[in-house]
């Protein structure tokens, strides 16, 4: 039973180019979440997807924008980067709508921007 | 907005010695988690706590939930060097959203 899985692991871009990150959720999670996490802190929450609408919003500006399809997998798109993007992103997934599920979350994709 | 107030941010002790760490809220959560996470990997889950009060431990690691949902402390007992990394704890309010503590980074010394 694989877990979640994050594609890509590493990546580089340039200032002002557009970024896709993908995830797989767990088998049998509907719900994912992505996460920033910058050097030294801990992860900050982006956006939730569950039935493939956007269900909660973190604070971050609009060009981080995302997508959910209908197998569960789901991606994280950066527009506009700016060097301070730079960070783990990490995908988590969990089952059902209640608060106490299990949260597992992915190996993560490092994004540098320069 | 719920923020998670971690102590300390930095551990470096001796193979061997006790630990506690901290995570302090003014929010109430309905469950919280305590992860670790190893250079370059996502978090992994320790605990989730959900009754006010609750302890449990995971072999030399004991979490105690507050009674108020508030807080939580984490400690180690007998560190080992295997112990190090980044602990993680997390505090879920709502739909599943979690929300972190910006961590503490433990070193173990041999």
């Amino acid at each position: 039973d694989a877990g979640v899985t994050q594609s890509p692991t590493h990546l580089i871009k340039t200032r002002g180019q557009q970024v896709t990150l993908r995830c797989s959720p767990k088998s049998g999670h509907d719900t994912v979440s992505w996460y920033q996490q910058a050097l030294g802190q801990g992860p900050q929450f982006i956006f939730q997807y569950y039935e493939e609408e956007e269900r909660q919003r973190g604070n971050f500006p609009d060009r981080f924008s995302g997508h959910q399809f209908p197998n569960y997998s789901s991606e994280l798109n950066v527009n506009a980067l700016l060097l301070g993007d730079s960070a783990l992103y990490l995908c988590a997934s969990s089952a059902g709508t209640g608060d106490r599920n299990t949260i597992y979350f992915g190996e993560g994709s490092w994004l540098t921007v320069v | 907005t719920q923020l998670l107030e971690q102590s300390p941010q930095f551990l470096s002790i001796q193979e061997g010695e006790n630990l506690t760490v901290y995570c302090n809220s003014s929010s109430v959560f309905s469950s919280l988690q305590w992860y670790r996470q190893e250079p370059g990997e996502g978090p992994v889950l320790l605990v989730t706590v959900v009754t006010g009060g609750e302890v449990k431990k995971l072999k030399r690691l004991t979490f105690q939930f507050g009674d108020a949902r508030k807080d939580s402390s984490l400690h180690i007992t007998a560190a080992q060097p295997g112990d190090t990394g980044l602990y993680l704890c997390a505090g879920s309010g709502g739909y599943q959203k979690v929300t972190f503590g910006i961590g503490t980074k433990l070193q173990v010394i041999p």
